[in-house]
């Protein structure tokens, strides 16, 4: 599976719009691009997934650029419950399925 | 809901001990993950199993053993436990089917003391 590199932390006002970044720019064509986060002294959370196209559900919006070598994962009204670390993952949907997560990005949103 | 449940939420151990981390799944999920999860190290992968007693390799398997005699339990094991071992450990679980994409539920994670 392809790595990623995400800042360590991020900045966000409550109410706004928090947009974190990913990059994979080893991505082979069959991996996806997956966003997990972890509030303090939980297990990860699944947020969202994507290929190539743009994906959208009620927790966030998935924008993957056109050469698939980065992507964005947005929250669109960034509550204090947001406040997490983001994990950016590429993996294949079948054969070995085992994850490999990296340090993330610790989200802080400030009210 | 999906629910991963871990034995113990906290555990202190004496070095040399054996110890046995517990992790059952209730929805009927193949493949169960170990992690565990040390600060600025991220989620670093120690064994997954996609199938009852199949059992493979993650990053950092030393020191560690598992064992899936049932489908919805995967056993982590410290054989001689030593203080290097302190750590929050994750259990995870996904499914085959297309569903969610097979994205993995955790556990609530069970912190480990080697004292």
């Amino acid at each position: 599976d392809a790595k990623t590199t995400q800042p360590p932390s991020m900045d966000c006002a409550e109410g706004r719009a928090a947009n974190l970044p990913c990059n994979h720019s080893t991505i082979s064509g069959n991996e996806y691009v997956y966003w997990y986060r972890q509030i303090h002294s939980q297990g990860p959370q699944y947020i969202i997934h994507g290929l190539k196209n743009n994906e959208t559900n009620e927790m966030a919006s998935l924008i993957i650029t056109e050469d698939r070598k980065s992507s964005t994962l947005i929250l669109p009204h960034a509550t204090l419950r947001d406040t997490a670390v983001y994990y950016c993952i590429v993996r294949l949907l079948t054969g070995a399925n085992n994850l490999f997560f990296g340090t993330g990005t610790r989200l802080t949103v400030i009210p | 809901d999906v629910k991963v449940t871990q034995s113990s939420r906290y555990l202190v151990k004496r070095t040399g001990e054996k110890v046995f981390l517990e992790c059952v799944q209730d929805m009927d999920h193949e493949n169960m993950f170990w992690y565990r999860q040390d600060p600025g190290l991220g989620l670093r992968l120690i064994y997954f199993s996609y199938d009852v007693k199949m059992k493979e390799k993650g990053d950092i398997p030393e020191g560690y053993s598992v064992s899936r005699e049932k489908k919805e339990r995967f056993s982590l094991i410290l054989e001689s436990a030593s203080t290097n071992q302190t750590s929050m450990y994750l259990c995870a679980s996904s499914s085959e089917s297309l569903g969610q994409g097979k994205s993995a539920f955790f556990g609530q994670g069970t912190r480990l003391t080697v004292v």
